[in-house]
């Protein structure tokens, strides 16, 4: 199973700062990294699919990099909406298919 | 427009069984590539997948969970249906709907969107 870590678990910055959330994989899973954003008391929402692709409807402000281990979500000029839990998720080697525990991004 | 919506019991007792459907619009099972899933989230804590099922009746399971679980389609309805036998408080939590798509080759696809989720207590 591939375990994912996240870091950090929570980051608190200010609406225009820009944001950078770690997910590392216990093994290489190439290219097939998710990140999602989950609001309270709602559902995740796709963010960033294929390690760099923006789901549709996802501002430019946000962009994914990384492949093999490790990987990251980068948000600039953080907007008050942004402000959620985040998770990673691997799609490389699976069942099962697993998510980091999440970053939650906290306005300062 | 995409739309999957989750019913099912609010409150089951341990050693029950349950069960959970999934409605969908604005997509078909019988396209190729595509699948719907199960993911839940325990109160306060992060996301596991429980299971998925594809356009031609294939199904995978979470394997720590697989001797529980059983997804099932009717196509001609958009519906999934879920259930998970001999449950317990620890598997009290939020249960989603996903559409599992987006890759050109399924193995690679990606849950979008999701269901607003049911919560299931086991008391």
């Amino acid at each position: 199973e591939i375990e994912l870590t996240q870091s950090p678990a929570t980051l608190s910055l200010s609406p225009g700062e820009t944001a950078t959330l770690s997910c590392r994989a216990s093994q290489s899973v190439g290219g097939y990294l998710a990140w999602y954003q989950q609001k309270p008391g709602q559902a995740p929402r796709l963010v960033i699919y294929d390690a760099s692709k923006r789901a549709t409807g996802v501002p430019p402000r946000f962009g994914g990099s990384g492949s093999g281990t490790d990987f990251t979500l980068t948000i600039s000029y953080l907007e008050p909406e942004d402000f959620a839990v985040y998770y990673c998720q691997q799609r490389y080697d699976w069942p099962p298919i697993t998510f980091g525990q999440g970053t939650r991004l906290e306005i300062k | 427009q995409i739309t999957l919506k989750e019913s099912g019991p609010t409150l089951v007792k341990p050693m029950e069984t349950l069960t959970l459907t999934c409605n969908f619009s604005g997509f078909s099972l019988a396209t190729g590539g595509v699948g719907v899933g199960w993911i839940r989230q325990s109160p306060g804590k992060a996301l596991e997948w429980l299971a998925l099922i594809y356009w031609d009746n294939d199904k995978r399971y979470s394997p720590s969970l697989k001797s529980r679980l059983t997804i099932t389609k009717d196509t001609s309805k958009n519906q999934v249906v879920l259930t998970m036998t001999y449950m317990e408080p620890v598997d009290t939590g939020t249960y989603y709907c996903v559409r599992d798509s987006l890759a050109s080759n399924w193995y690679y696809n990606w849950f979008d969107p999701w269901g607003q989720g049911t919560l299931v207590t086991v008391s």
